[in-house]
């Protein structure tokens, strides 16, 4: 059972508009939510993270926003340049737990549109 | 660069072989970490090392196995390869353990034939 989904495997966003990238996790133990950012050939990157005491962080064009009674939450990135083409994944964590908490989803490819 | 280094870059064996992968960790970082991208599971989670102990245990398959040494380089070794195990194995490493701190290295791609 995928406990955390990325459910759009592909999106695409114009240059200069926000693209918003969304996350659901089914484990209400989760407290500990991240993004990560990979380009074909290299590792993933981090990006930016929330703990669950709070619904958003903001790391210059980077915004992550969770709603914990959906269990939800959602990468926005303004504006988008062409370098944020990559494929984004969600990370969710529980404080419980060592790294063998650490859940990923499947990632979504973020393609920017001149 | 992430300052990771992870080899071989790619790696192509046949089912029922053994390799070992290898990674160096950035400078001064203690924690090392091992993942498995596989097109079907996504990323997940194996196993974590800080300072030589086993620290955190993963979806590892008891066919595989991981060490870090003294110098704090680890290797992962796989076993009884199957087509299965053909996927992008990951390295990461940190100075504490934090997860918003890790640096992944670019990955060994494995094809097992």
């Amino acid at each position: 059972d995928q406990q955390v989904k990325q459910n759009s495997p592909s999106l695409s966003v114009q240059e200069g508009r926000i693209s918003i990238l969304n996350c659901d996790y089914t484990n209400s133990m989760f407290d500990y939510f991240l993004w990560y950012k990979k380009y074909p050939a290299e590792g993933p990157t981090f990006l930016i993270s929330i703990s669950s005491i709070k619904d958003k962080n903001e790391d210059g064009r980077f915004t992550v926003f969770l709603n914990k009674s959906a269990k939800h939450l959602s990468l926005h990135i303004v504006p988008s340049q062409p370098g944020d083409s990559a494929v984004y994944f969600c990370a969710a964590w529980y404080s419980g737990g060592g790294a063998d908490g650490l859940t990923f989803g499947k990632g979504t490819h973020l393609i920017i549109q001149p | 660069d992430s300052g990771v280094t992870q080899t071989p870059k790619h790696l192509i064996t046949a089912t029922g072989q053994r390799v070992t992968l290898r990674c160096s960790p950035r400078s001064g970082d203690l924690s090392v970490y091992w993942y498995q991208q596989s097109l079907d599971q996504g990323l997940q989670f194996l196993i974590q090392y800080y300072n030589g102990e086993e620290r955190a245990k993963g979806n590892i398959l008891e066919r595989f196995s991981a060490q870090q040494f003294p110098d704090l380089h680890s290797e992962l070794n796989l076993s009884s390869l199957e087509l299965g195990d053909s996927a992008l194995y990951f390295c990461a490493s940190s100075v504490s353990g934090a997860l918003n701190e890790q640096f992944f290295g670019p990955g060994t791609r494995l094809t097992v034939l």
